[in-house]
């Protein structure tokens, strides 16, 4: 049973590009969110989708932006990158609401993004 | 952004020691999880608590939801040196609300 999987691992980009990562759930799970961490730092909420749209948005600006597909994938999208993006970029998705545990976060291990 | 107290902030440890971790807030929350983190991976899943005043044991691992919703506890019994690593608290506020605020970490280091 794969668990949450992330793509790319890693990544370089220099300022003012865009970036896109990706992320398929755990299977069974409906519900995705999206962190970023900072070195040396806890995750931060961006954004959490279900039933592909966004249900609830932390404190990022607008070029942060994201999708779910119908099959429960997500990207999570970053236009005109700033030096401060670099981050790890972590997915978390969790089971459908009614289901026990459904609060539950299981993470992939993240997209490494870093900005030039 | 908002983080939640951890601490200690670091500490080192002899194997086979008991090791003593919490989380505080000024906010209430709803649900409790504690997650391990080691480098390059993301946080895996050690604990999860939803009651308040709630003791929950995995392995070798307790954890306690705090009885004013405020806080919570991490004890790690007889440490191993695969214990080394980061290990987080995040809280869910109250309904209405799918956010998890994450605490800013406790990095372990065991001493052989």
């Amino acid at each position: 049973d794969a668990g949450v999987t992330q793509s790319p691992t890693h990544l370089i980009k220099t300022r003012g590009q865009q970036v896109t990562l990706r992320c398929s759930p755990k299977s069974g799970h409906d519900t995705v969110s999206w962190y970023q961490q900072a070195l040396g730092q806890g995750p931060q909420f961006i954004f959490q989708y279900y039933e592909e749209e966004e249900r609830q948005r932390g404190n990022f600006p607008d070029r942060f932006s994201g999708h779910q597909f119908p099959n429960y994938s997500s990207e999570l999208n970053v236009n005109a990158l700033l030096l401060g993006d670099s981050a790890l970029y972590l997915c978390a998705s969790s089971l459908p609401g009614q289901l026990s545990g459904a609060n539950v976060l299981t993470f992939g291990a993240g997209s490494r993004l870093t900005v030039l | 952004g908002q983080q939640l107290n951890q601490s200690p902030q670091s500490m080192f440890i002899q194997e086979g020691e008991d090791v003593s971790m919490n989380c505080t807030s000024s906010s209430i929350f709803n649900t409790w999880l504690w997650y391990k983190q080691d480098p390059g991976e993301g946080p895996v899943l050690l604990i999860a608590l939803y009651k308040a005043g709630e003791l929950t044991s995995n392995g070798r691992l307790t954890a306690q939801f705090g009885i004013t919703r405020k806080d919570s506890f991490l004890n790690i019994s007889a440490s191993i040196p695969s214990d080394v690593g980061i290990y987080f608290c995040a809280g869910q506020p109250p309904p209405g609300t799918y956010k998890y605020i994450f605490g800013t970490g406790t990095r372990l280091k065991v001493l052989a």
